[in-house]
């Protein structure tokens, strides 16, 4: 069964860099059939999807948040990444990692969940 | 950005019954829509994609309808697993948007 595993820090100051890690097992990231994504949710609020990754490295981010995300992929370690800068209290979210399953493009696998506060 | 419209925003209903949530696009997505059952600190769960197509090991008591800009997710013989919130997400566009989510709570 394929899982997913969000890590990375919880509390982050503001301006700087969130980072985050998402570890595939019970499957290969390399597989051509799928994308990977990142989606948030701040605290009692909607989803937002934030950026998918294809293994070869092509990505698509939101365009809301493109000046600011960078997504990598690292098929040697089947894990993918997040990376949003210049990062604010309106950051403060559950970042969920998951599985975009390529034709209808809907998201099959989810990870736990990861919650990451801005604050100093 | 194609909006998605969810509605209601909450509903109230007993175990047993049936209920419906909408979920309108602001322009045809055809039939590329998805939804999705959130329960509290867990992440949401596949039900429906391509707005009418069972996910594996589902319950065939959800069923999905629609095409173009009109989406619909029925609820048959309430469960008490099932009082969670609703999503639906377009797949129209690679700009993957959400509905603002329908919370199913006990009657």
């Amino acid at each position: 069964q394929l899982q997913l595993q969000e890590s990375g820090p919880g509390l982050v100051n503001p301006s700087e860099t969130l980072s985050l890690t998402c570890t595939v097992s019970g499957g290969s990231i390399s597989s051509s059939n799928y994308y990977w994504s990142w989606i948030r949710q701040p605290p009692e609020k909607g989803l937002e999807w934030v950026g998918s990754i294809y293994y070869s490295g092509t990505t698509h981010y939101n365009p809301s948040l493109k000046s600011r995300v960078t997504m990598s992929v690292d098929t040697s370690k089947n894990q993918f990444s997040l990376k949003l800068n210049s990062v604010t209290a309106a950051d403060t979210a559950v970042y969920f990692c998951a599985r975009i399953t390529s034709g209808w493009y809907y998201f099959d696998f989810w990870g736990q969940g990861s919650l990451v506060t801005v604050s100093s | 950005d194609i909006q998605m419209t969810q509605s209601p925003s909450s509903l109230s209903a007993s175990p047993g019954d049936s209920v419906t949530i909408t979920c309108r696009a602001s322009q045809s997505i055809t039939t590329s829509l998805n939804w999705y059952q959130q329960k509290p600190g867990k992440a949401p769960k596949l039900l429906i994609y391509a707005a009418s197509s069972l996910q594996s090991g589902v319950p065939s008591r959800f069923s999905g309808s629609g095409s173009g800009t009109v989406f619909i997710l029925t609820i048959t013989s309430l469960q008490l697993e099932d009082f969670a919130t609703y999503y639906c997400q377009q797949s129209y566009s690679t700009l993957y948007t959400f509905g603002q989510g329908t919370k199913l709570e006990v009657k």
